[in-house]
């Protein structure tokens, strides 16, 4: 099985921050990663395909970079909408997600 | 507007069976994949299953495999998990995901508690 593992486990920041989450994979996934947003409450929507990809609608201050074991989510300037909880997801051998990052008010 | 809804959570004991729907509008259903995919309470995102668009390919977690069976009837754009011996570790809210590597659209989630 592939195992996905995220860190920070929670990211204290400011609005206006540049934040960083890291996903590792246990093996080479190539770039079949995807990363979702979670708020309470409310089911993941997805954020980056593809390592990288921007899904529709979803505002340019989220991307995504890496491949094989190594993969960012970068959020430029951190919003008041995106304090949430941030997945990512292996789909190379069947789904995989990490354990999740939340990012909280600092 | 594209949307899955699922339906059939509720409270059940240990070793007993649900069954969860989910309804699906606003999109060519029989060309999708689909998944369940379930959280427990505070916990993570967890795989459950997943079916192919002519059911042809069907795969389960390994925590639920042997217990849990997933079905689609694409003339009611509908998805199906049956869940049997269920257990106290499979409390959790289920959810029904669009998609067949990232998941594009998600249901609302429907939560079933396995409590004595």
């Amino acid at each position: 099985d592939i195992q996905m593992t995220q860190s920070p486990s929670t990211l204290s920041a400011s609005v206006g921050d540049r934040v960083i989450i890291t996903c590792r994979a246990s093996q080479n996934i190539s770039i079949w990663l995807a990363w979702y947003q979670q708020k309470p409450g409310k089911a993941p929507k997805v954020l980056i395909y593809k390592a990288s990809s921007l899904e529709g609608g979803v505002p340019s201050r989220f991307s995504g970079s890496g491949s094989g074991t190594e993969f960012t989510l970068t959020i430029s300037s951190l919003q008041p909408d995106d304090f949430a909880t941030y997945y990512c997801q292996q789909y190379n051998t069947y789904w995989t997600f990490g354990q999740g990052t939340k990012v909280e008010v600092k | 507007e594209v949307q899955l809804v699922e339906s059939g959570g509720g409270l059940v004991k240990p070793g007993g069976s649900l069954r969860l729907s989910c309804a699906a509008s606003g999109f060519a259903f029989n060309t999708y994949g689909l998944k369940w995919v379930r959280q427990a309470p505070g916990k993570g995102l967890e795989w459950v299953s997943s079916i192919s668009t002519g059911s042809s390919y069907i795969y389960y977690a390994d925590s639920v495999k042997g217990r849990f069976t997933i079905s689609r009837d694409n003339g009611k754009n509908s998805l199906y998990l049956q869940m049997n011996s269920l257990r106290t570790e499979d409390t959790a809210v289920y959810y029904c995901a669009r998609g067949d590597g990232w998941w594009d659209v998600w249901g609302q989630g429907t939560t079933v508690t396995v409590s004595s």
